[in-house]
Parts: structure tokens; sequence; C-alpha cells
């Protein structure tokens, strides 16, 4: 089965602190891909980061990173110093079977 | 700029009257995807287009079908709404390889409202 959990619902953070977003998936491909993706309040889901699962580099993108950890089989995102800009959902998909988890929002309060 | 386009951004229909979203894109990407997303929840594929081959998922309810008359057009129609189904209608393209590693490029979205 492919699943993903997102197990925050939401999360409220005082602009400028650092909010870390987990993810958790299950799957049984030896080759898969892990994304996130923001979806703002106007609704267009926007793609962020990609991750396949032979690199389990962690990266660091301006203010995001990611923590990519097969072992765990967690894929968590970090937004530096956040800004209001960055309240959204925030989407980690598992793409090889197109499954989404239940999304985190995030709050970043002025 | 390239890119998705839904239409209409806001859709409202009566019970069982039957709506059509449609969506574009000037990507000519050959992989064309439907989503449903309820408030609060994750979206969830309905189908999806790799060229012309349809790709239903199985759970998805025969009152949702699709049509898609060339790379660039994709329908999503809704035969019979019910209040079940008011939800965001997302349409999203990929470069289809097979891989799993295609990045989708989503629409803004089509909201449907059921009365």
């Amino acid at each position: 089965a492919q699943k993903v959990t997102q197990a925050q619902t939401e999360i409220s953070v005082v602009e400028k602190e650092d909010v870390t977003l987990d993810c958790v998936y299950e799957t049984r491909d030896t080759t898969y891909y892990l994304f996130w993706y923001k979806q703002p309040p106007s609704g267009e889901l926007v793609f962020l980061i990609r991750r396949n699962s032979f690199d389990e580099q962690n990266e660091i993108s301006g203010r995001y990173s990611w923590n990519f950890q097969k072992s765990t089989s967690s894929f968590n995102f970090t937004i530096t110093a956040s800004q209001v800009v960055d309240s959204a959902v925030y989407f980690c998909a598992l793409v090889n079977r197109l499954a989404f988890g239940k999304g985190n929002q995030v709050v970043v309060i002025p | 700029d390239a890119m998705v386009i839904q239409n209409p951004r806001y859709q409202v229909t009566q019970f069982g009257k039957p709506v059509t979203l449609s969506c574009s894109q000037t990507l000519n990407h050959n992989v064309m995807y439907w989503y449903q997303q309820k408030s609060s929840q994750a979206p969830k594929l309905l189908f999806h287009y790799y060229d012309k081959d349809f790709n239903n998922e199985a759970d998805t309810p025969d009152n949702f079908q699709s049509r898609r008359p060339n790379t660039s057009f994709c329908f999503l129609d809704i035969r019979s709404p019910g209040l079940g189904d008011a939800a965001m209608y997302l349409c999203a393209t990929s470069r289809g390889s097979g891989s799993g590693a295609n990045v989708l490029t989503f629409g803004a979205g089509s909201r449907l409202t059921v009365l």
C-alpha cells in the first residue's frame, strides 16, 4: 500500500521562527519520488522540492531545507525564518502512486 | 507564461444538474490529471490521461467522466452532481516518463458548489 502521513494538522508560528513539517511514508516500491507542494489560499498547488529514493542527500534551498531518511521513511521539510507569505497548506506526496498526505496548515503570525 | 488554466474558477450547480469543468495547458505535457479536493483534505486522484490513454482510479464513481479531445484540453464531466461532490477540482499536467519523477503543474482549481 502507498501511504503518506502528515501527523500535524495545523502549526502556528510567529514570524521569523523556523517551522518543521513531518512526513512519513509507506511504499513497497524500491524506486520512488517524494515531493513537497505548497497550496496558498489562492488554491493552486505549487511545487517546492523533489527527492528520489536513491538520493538521501539533504539540501538547503534558500529558506527551505529537507531531511530525507530512508531508514525511518521520513521526508521532513523546514522553513527557516518564516514569513507571513509562507502561510499555506503544505502537502507531502509520494508521486509514484500519486498519493498525497493530508497536509499541514501553516499559519505565520506577524 | 506557460500554464494550466481551469474554467470556471467557481461553479454553482443544482443537485443532479450536469456540469463540465475544463482544463487547458500550454506546456505541451502529455499527461493530464484530475484531482478532487474536499475541504481540509488531501487531493484525491480521480483519473489521468497518459497521452490518449485514459486511466481511471478504481474508486472513482461512475458519475465522473473525462474527455481529452487533444493534447491541450481536458474536461471533467459530472453527470449528476450530488451534495457530496461539492469540492475543489484540480487539474494538473506533467511530462510522462513512467518513472514517477515528474513534477506536476497544477491549475488554480474549479470550486464546485452543489445546491
